[in-house]
């Protein structure tokens, strides 16, 4: 079964660092999501990609975050400088359509800023 | 803007015991309503979905009834199993422009199944 891959689980860098999360959407997706989850905290939307390019995004994602689909199958969220409170487990999911109710997530990275 | 509220945890059961997850929500028009589930070490799955009032979702023996005049969502199963063991999002997708695609969801509920 097709299913949204992660990578890395877990990641661990220090405050002020970049880090890039990767992640490949099932193939033949066309809507692209991140999502994140501090601890103990809801599941938020962060962004949505259509069609190579910004569809949506919440208050959560400022400049210090980008989004980047640099290949046919790579979807990545990048954070320029971290810091401790962008500790959470992000999410990735896709969904095949505009009409579609449903999104597939991935199995999540867990970042640990210190 | 849109909301949902759901049943605080966590909750502990015995085996065979019947399950309730009480969700409401908040939205603009119509939405689509969803439970996730996410086991141990794992990511985000759907359970079950319902699309408009009076649907009724159902998976692996868990059900949900989309009921409009009281905005809720509520989960439940008959007979629950250790298996269970895991956290439960509700969560809801609003058809209006300008959010139609992004899921708002609520706190989670972890349930532990005793065997």
């Amino acid at each position: 079964e097709p299913e949204v891959t992660q990578t890395p689980s877990h990641q661990v860098t220090q405050m002020g660092q970049e880090v890039i999360l990767r992640c490949v959407p099932i193939s033949n997706h066309l809507y692209f999501y991140w999502y994140r989850q501090i601890l103990g905290q809801k599941v938020e939307f962060l962004v949505s990609f259509y069609n190579n390019e910004i569809s949506e995004k919440s208050e959560i994602f400022d400049d210090q975050f980008s989004v980047e689909r640099p290949d046919g199958s790579n979807f990545t969220l990048k954070i320029r400088s971290t810091k401790l409170e962008d500790s959470a487990m992000y999410f990735c999911a896709s969904s095949p359509r505009v009409e579609s109710t449903e999104a597939f997530f991935g199995q999540g990275t867990r970042l640990t800023v210190v | 803007g849109d909301s949902v509220t759901q049943m605080e945890g966590p909750v502990t059961l015995s085996e065979e015991a019947f399950l309730t997850i009480n969700c409401t929500y908040t939205a603009t028009g119509y939405p689509s309503l969803f439970w996730y589930v996410q086991y141990p070490g794992e990511g985000l799955q759907l359970l079950l979905k319902a699309t408009k009032a009076d649907d009724k979702g159902s998976n692996k023996g868990f059900e949900a009834t989309y009921r409009k005049e009281t905005t809720s969502f509520h989960l439940e199963k008959g007979s629950v199993q250790v298996s269970d063991s895991a956290v439960y999002f509700c969560a809801l997708r609003s058809v209006s422009s300008g959010s139609a695609r992004q899921l708002t969801f609520g706190s989670g509920t972890q349930l532990t199944v005793l065997p």
